[in-house]
């Protein structure tokens, strides 16, 4: 079965830092990869999803991330935070024809003015 | 296109007592999800429909939960008896049947208090 760990269950950064949030995984046949946001007393949205391809995926909002297959990452990146950043953020991974996501513990995100 | 819709929003009770949750899925969306998210943890799944069959409930805690989904549309989570570890967040989510890991719709959610 699949999972996903996520280093980190909170991040603090100040306004115009990078944003780098972890995220490794455990499969044993190719993973699809997704980030998650959630802001408060909010359902998740997606940020972005790997599934085949371009290793480098673009999401909503500024934010990629990278999939390495060596190192089982896929880590959240945005070169410049926002204060409108600030939220919950989930990795999440599947496999194919086993549409049942398995999400990660979550990382909090502050961002100092 | 309208979101998922859930209510309540909000829900608090006493242990013992039972609850219901209620979801309108995407127009079109055949693919039906609950999830439950405990404070500081992520969403788990507690069980999937397509259309208004059960795919996996593996994870419902079936003594005390039941889901259904008449007619492949709208669902139901109902807790009879709540205990009060199940005061969390209910998130219902859905998307269109039979495309390859599109991703998931979901609704604010139900945050569920038990006392």
């Amino acid at each position: 079965a699949q999972s996903v760990t996520q280093l980190g269950s909170h991040v603090s950064v100040s306004e115009g830092a990078l944003v780098l949030l972890r995220c490794n995984y455990s499969s044993s046949v190719p993973p699809y990869l997704f980030w998650y946001v959630q802001y408060p007393n909010q359902g998740l949205q997606l940020l972005l999803k790997y599934t085949t391809g371009a290793t480098l995926v673009k999401g909503i909002n500024g934010f990629e991330a990278e999939f390495k297959k060596s190192e089982t990452s896929f880590h959240l990146t945005k070169p410049s935070a926002h204060m409108s950043d600030a939220a919950e953020y989930f990795c999440a991974v599947s496999v194919s024809n086993d549409y049942k996501l398995s999400f990660g513990a979550g990382t909090t995100v502050t961002v100092r003015a | 296109e309208a979101g998922v819709a859930q209510s309540p929003r909000y829900k608090i009770i006493e242990k013992r007592q039972s609850v219901a949750f209620w979801c309108n899925p995407i127009s079109g969306h055949a693919t039906l999800y609950w999830y439950q998210q405990i404070l500081g943890q992520g969403p788990k799944l507690l069980i999937q429909f397509q259309n208004n069959g059960v795919v996996d409930d593996s994870q419902l805690p079936k003594d005390r939960f039941s889901a259904e989904r008449l007619k492949g549309v709208d669902s139901t989570l109902k807790i009879q008896p709540a205990k009060l570890e199940d005061s969390a967040v209910y998130l219902c989510a859905s998307s269109p049947v039979q495309v390859n890991n599109s991703p998931l719709h979901f609704g604010n959610g139900t945050r569920l208090t038990v006392t």
